[in-house]
């Protein structure tokens, strides 16, 4: 069974550009959420889409960041635009909607605002 | 606002040291806690999910406690190996799908 997948691994890009970064979770995972690790810092939630449909969005930090998850397989998460403070690693995970939720992660996205 | 704490936030020790880590979680909130270790550039690998007060769970040299009543978890590494350098993770689940991190422990295992 194909693990959590994110694309790209590492973007570097500078302040005030976009950047698109994608995520396919497992499939049949109804459940799937981004975070975001600053360095040193706790992986922070960011939101949590249920099929297509965005159940908690409370940890996006502003309206800079939009995620999308059309057709309810795989999700976009776009920074437009980009700051100095948005660098960080962004993962992804994705669970099942039963038992004590257990999320299998993707191995993130690196990003890099200069 | 929730708060999961772990410490140390990094450790060093010798291959062949065993060791132990906390992370502390307020007790009204659990539902369950996670265990995660994360090699930079891989997924976090799940190693155990703890739900009730008293678990311990095991894995090869890796093992865990949970104490629901007074809000810690402790992780136990036996006879440490340079592979087990990592960072490893908690999570609080207190119901529903949300789940709260802690900002990690970094281990550092020198051969």
């Amino acid at each position: 069974e194909a693990g959590v997948t994110q694309f790209p691994s590492h973007s570097v890009i500078e302040k005030g550009q976009t950047v698109t970064l994608r995520c396919d979770p497992i499939s049949g995972h109804d459940n799937l959420y981004w975070y975001r690790r600053v360095m040193g810092k706790e992986i922070k939630f960011l939101l949590h889409f249920v099929k297509e449909s965005k159940q908690d969005e409370s940890g996006m930090p502003n309206n800079r960041f939009l995620a999308e998850r059309t057709g309810g397989t795989y999700s976009t998460l776009k920074v437009q635009p980009a700051e100095l403070e948005d660098s960080g690693v962004y993962f992804c995970a994705s669970s099942q909607a039963r038992g004590f939720n257990e999320q299998f992660f993707g191995p993130g996205t690196r990003l890099t605002v200069l | 606002i929730l708060n999961v704490e772990q410490s140390p936030q990094s450790l060093h020790v010798q291959e062949g040291d065993s060791t132990n880590f906390t992370c502390s979680f307020p007790s009204s909130n659990f539902y369950a806690l996670h265990w995660y270790r994360w090699e930079t550039a891989k997924s976090p690998e799940a190693l155990f999910v703890m739900t009730l007060n008293g678990d311990e769970k095991k894995k090869g040299r890796i093992s865990a406690t949970l104490n629901t009543k007074e809000g810690y978890s402790y992780l136990y590494i036996k006879g440490s190996q340079p592979e087990d350098s990592a960072t490893y993770l908690c999570a609080l689940n207190t119901g529903g799908f949300k789940t709260i991190f802690g900002a990690g422990t970094r281990l550092f295992v020198k051969a």
